[in-house]
């Protein structure tokens, strides 16, 4: 299963609502988690099936999609949300848990 | 608070094995709610799953690097680890260990990580 991300660049400013697409080149019901991460350091994970928030997330994030087409809203940019957001897929078994290639969010 | 800490050599020469390990803290490798995973991530690209690994020492591969790679768990000393045969230019990458919650669910993800270590492979 291959994930594609769109755009792979964003440019935006504070108070910004922005949207992340992550389609799979086939269904996976809601097996996606949503990654955040900062240059030199490990991912965060934000989001599971599709649109659960992992304990501690604030809530400006938000997930959606099933079967290939998924995105990842955050609706008021913050300046310490700028960095690569990533999707991953846990749909397939035997397992080969892909990441996507990743969306990087800068400051406009 | 569960932490990972990765530990090995930042330096591999072509064609040996890479061996790293990772130390779980505030939490027991036992527990058999999850697996035990471990991810690279090369220079200016995406991130790549190698592996999981249960209590037990039961694994699943990336299919990919199956033919080189072997993982382990240490219950007594808390660690698992990770072994990568001939290793190649190619496999200069930060890794990462995480924490794996994998069951068919929902709620599936890798949800704790370490802070990852650099490994250079180079004569």
């Amino acid at each position: 299963i291959q994930l594609t991300q769109s755009p792979s660049f964003l440019s935006a400013s504070v108070g910004d609502r922005v949207t992340i697409t992550c389609r799979a080149s086939q269904g996976i019901s809601s097996y996606l988690a949503w990654y955040q991460q900062k240059p030199g350091k490990a991912p965060k994970l934000l989001i599971y099936g599709a649109s659960t928030l992992q304990s501690g997330v604030p809530s400006r994030f938000s997930g959606s999609g099933y079967g290939t087409e998924f995105t990842l809203t955050i609706s008021s940019l913050q300046p310490e949300d700028f960095a690569t957001y990533c999707c991953q897929q846990l749909n397939s078994y035997p397992p080969l848990f892909t990441f996507g290639p990743g969306t990087k969010v800068e400051i406009k | 608070q569960l932490q990972l800490q990765e530990s090995g050599p930042g330096l591999v020469k072509p064609s040996e094995t890479l061996s790293l390990t990772c130390t779980v803290s505030g939490g027991s490798i036992s527990d058999r709610s999850y697996y035990w995973g471990w991810i690279r991530q090369p220079p200016g690209k995406g991130l790549e799953w190698i592996g999981n690994v249960d209590y037990s020492g039961g694994a699943y591969y990336n299919p990919s690097l199956k033919s080189r790679v072997t993982m382990s768990v240490d219950t007594s000393k808390n660690q698992f680890s990770l072994r990568l045969s001939s290793m190649i230019a190619a496999d200069t990458a930060v890794y990462y260990c995480a924490r794996v919650r994998w069951r068919g669910e929902l709620t599936d993800a890798f949800d704790v990580w370490g802070q990852g270590t650099i490994v250079s492979v180079s004569s």
